[in-house]
């Protein structure tokens, strides 16, 4: 079935650091991928979404493509800060409406 | 705003007692989901609705069950509550090509 798996954490930066987080997928077919962001105490909103394969999501200095051929969707933004302290989930969804999670990994941005 | 609403944010349950999540969307979406969220585990899939008392099974659901009456509710009920079932439970809504939204969550702990 299809599935994510995504770099465990915790990870902890330094503010104004470069931030990865890998995540790859196996999916059948040509799923959209997704990063979806936790704040403390909130819910999932969506960070970032694509597509189809070579699409880049991008919001609020984040940035994630779609590699086909590596099958991945790794997220990255040059210059973190504190308020970036959150969990972060990849995620795919096939041709139906479910998404697939990652576990998650949380980040901490000190000052 | 569209929102989706879960009625508590905290619960505390003793061990047999039959427990039920209540969420409720007003965007008239067709399509409602329950995850629960896990440390480590990230978001599993319980169950799901494409439509009014029309459900699906997801990847984790025994000891749970739903209840779709109205298109904007979506009941989740624990038949008979156990510790392994304190966690976060996340409900969600979408239409079809639409994008999630999420509820902020509510953390059940069962004693």
């Amino acid at each position: 079935g299809d599935s994510v798996t995504q770099m465990e954490g915790p990870v902890t930066l330094s503010e104004e650091a470069f931030l990865t987080i890998n995540c790859t997928y196996t999916a059948t077919g040509y799923p959209s991928l997704f990063w979806y962001v936790q704040y403390p105490g909130e819910g999932l909103q969506l960070l970032l979404k694509a597509t189809k394969a070579d699409d880049k999501g991008s919001n609020k200095g984040f940035e994630a493509t779609y590699r086909k051929e590596t099958t991945s969707f790794h997220l990255e933004k040059g210059s973190v800060q504190v308020s970036d302290s959150a969990v972060y989930f990849c995620a795919l969804t096939p041709n139906d409406y479910k998404l697939s999670f990652g576990a998650g990994t949380t980040v901490t941005v000190r000052a | 705003d569209v929102k989706v609403t879960q009625s508590s944010r905290y619960l505390v349950k003793r061990t047999g007692e039959k427990v039920f999540l209540e969420c409720v969307q007003d965007m008239d979406h067709e399509n409602m989901f329950w995850y629960r969220q896990d440390p480590g585990l990230g978001l599993r899939l319980i169950y799901f609705s494409y439509d009014v008392k029309m459900k699906e099974k997801g990847d984790i659901p025994e000891g749970y069950s739903v209840s779709r009456e109205k298109k904007e509710r979506f009941s989740l009920i624990l038949e008979s509550a156990s510790t392994n079932q304190t966690s976060m439970y996340l409900c969600a809504s979408t239409i079809k090509d639409s994008l999630y939204t999420f509820g902020s969550g509510t953390r059940l702990t069962v004693v």
